[in-house]
């Protein structure tokens, strides 16, 4: 079955730097587009980031260029998320998502439970 | 950035009651391909509904359907049960930074 499991999040003062992974199994990781999908506490959904199964492209939110980097190691079935400058308002939870279909970006069906990131002084 | 606003942001309706929800995109999408929603509840990750619009996710109930007209697009339940009671959100994958609504808290009445 599919499994995402993150990891990384944790507490961090504001202008600081923290690194998400995300494990996959259960499916061919390196044949789909992942996200990074955000909910801080008793809000909504906030796409983050997305980096195609190859690697090749990477999409970000306008609220986080500049400041996170995507990326995978298809070798390992990991998906990363490099945060720097974080910011008060990047306090969330941090999830990482799977494309529905190889090649296409038509919704995601599986989300991994995610790792909360604090920022605060 | 392509702006998804959704409509209500709240719904108070009855089990057995019809609901629609409405995501209105800021422009036109050429094809209404690229439209998902998706359901959550509390403390769980969100749950795939339906994706090109109006295809329904394996294994969601049929009374879930899916609509598109220009650049508004619709989750109709047919009749609402106790399990439906969540907060639903649409997310356009037309062009990135692919955005959510800002989700519609559907509540017992």
């Amino acid at each position: 079955q599919v499994q995402l499991v993150e990891s990384g999040g944790g507490v961090v003062q504001p202008g600081g730097s923290l690194r998400l992974s995300c494990a996959a199994s259960g499916f061919a990781f390196s044949r789909f587009g992942m996200h990074w999908v955000r909910q801080a506490p008793g809000k909504g959904l906030e796409w983050v980031a997305f980096i195609r199964y190859d690697g090749s492209s990477q999409y970000y939110a306008d609220f986080v260029k500049g400041r996170f980097t995507v990326s995978r190691d298809n070798s390992r079935d990991i998906l990363y998320l490099e945060m720097t400058r974080l910011r008060v308002d990047d306090t969330a939870i941090y999830h990482c998502a799977k494309d529905l279909m190889r090649g296409y970006t038509y919704g995601v069906d599986y989300w991994g439970q995610g790792t909360l990131v604090t920022v605060s002084s | 950035d392509i702006q998804m606003t959704q409509s209500p942001s709240t719904l108070s309706a009855s089990v057995g009651d019809r609901i629609t929800i409405t995501c209105r995109a800021s422009q036109s999408f050429s094809s209404s391909s690229w439209l998902a929603w998706y359901q959550q509840k509390p403390g769980k990750v969100p749950k795939l509904l339906i994706y090109k619009a109006s295809t329904l996710e394996s294994g969601v109930p049929s009374r879930f359907s899916g609509g598109a007209s220009g650049s508004e697009f619709t989750l109709t339940i047919s009749s609402l049960q106790p399990d439906d009671f969540a907060t639903y959100y649409c997310q356009q994958y037309y062009s990135p930074p692919w955005t959510f609504g800002q989700g519609t808290k559907v509540e017992i009445k």
